[in-house]
């Protein structure tokens, strides 16, 4: 079974610029998350997606964050206009459903940095 | 305000050895906890999970044990080996709307000495 898939893995660009990511999850799986690892702190969840619909973006800074998951399959993250403090790893995540018994799992990752 | 909190950034263990690893929480709505597993460059694994109606929960050489009054869980490994060598990271959830969002300490870097 392929596991979650993301790109690209790295990324550098100025402040103010704009920046995409790609998350392709696991197939099957209805639920999809985003998340923000700044060095040193754990992974904080930015938004989640059930099927192509968003059911928790409490935490994304919509300002300059957005996200979609049109077809309820493979989703985009996107920052415009960059700042600093946006350098980090972005992971998404994906399980089957959204129960507590359902395991999240991880794709490797898009480093992002911010100059 | 972190609500789950890993209070020791690293850990030394000597091949063989227990590790034990703790978190604390400070949410009381918190019912389920994980741990998972972070090699660099790579995304978190998921390790093992405990759910509040239990105390401990047992895998292979993975056991996790909760103390709802106390707030606390910890992971140990025994015995510990070179490969055990990663971030560890206890996260926690609590129904909210239907959803079960999980929130992460900050990690323990765990360094198993062959």
């Amino acid at each position: 079974e392929a596991g979650v898939a993301q790109s690209p893995r790295y990324k550098i660009i100025e402040k103010r610029q704009s920046v995409a990511f790609w998350c392709n999850p696991i197939s099957g799986h209805a639920t999809l998350y985003w998340y923000q690892q700044i060095l040193g702190q754990g992974p904080k969840l930015l938004i989640q997606f059930q099927n192509n619909g968003v059911v928790d973006d409490s935490q994304l800074p919509k300002d300059r964050f957005s996200a979609e998951r049109l077809k309820g399959v493979d989703s985009t993250l996107k920052i415009q206009p960059a700042k600093l403090e946006d350098s980090a790893v972005y992971l998404c995540a994906s399980s089957l459903r959204r129960a507590h018994g359902d395991t999240q799992y991880f794709g490797p990752g898009t480093r992002l940095t911010v100059l | 305000d972190q609500q789950v909190k890993q209070n020791s950034p690293s850990l030394s263990v000597q091949e063989g050895r227990i590790s034990i690893l703790n978190c604390d929480y400070t949410n009381s709505m918190f019912d389920y906890f994980l741990w998972y597993k972070k090699y660099p460059a790579e995304g978190p694994t998921f390790l093992i999970s405990i759910s509040s109606i239990k105390d401990k929960n047992e895998d292979g050489r993975f056991t996790v044990f909760l103390n709802k009054s106390a707030k606390h869980l910890s992971l140990h490994i025994v015995p510990s080996q070179p490969g055990d060598s990663a971030v560890y990271f206890c996260a926690a959830s609590a129904v909210k709307e239907g959803n079960t969002p999980l929130v992460f300490g900050k990690g323990t870097r765990l360094s198993v000495i062959a």
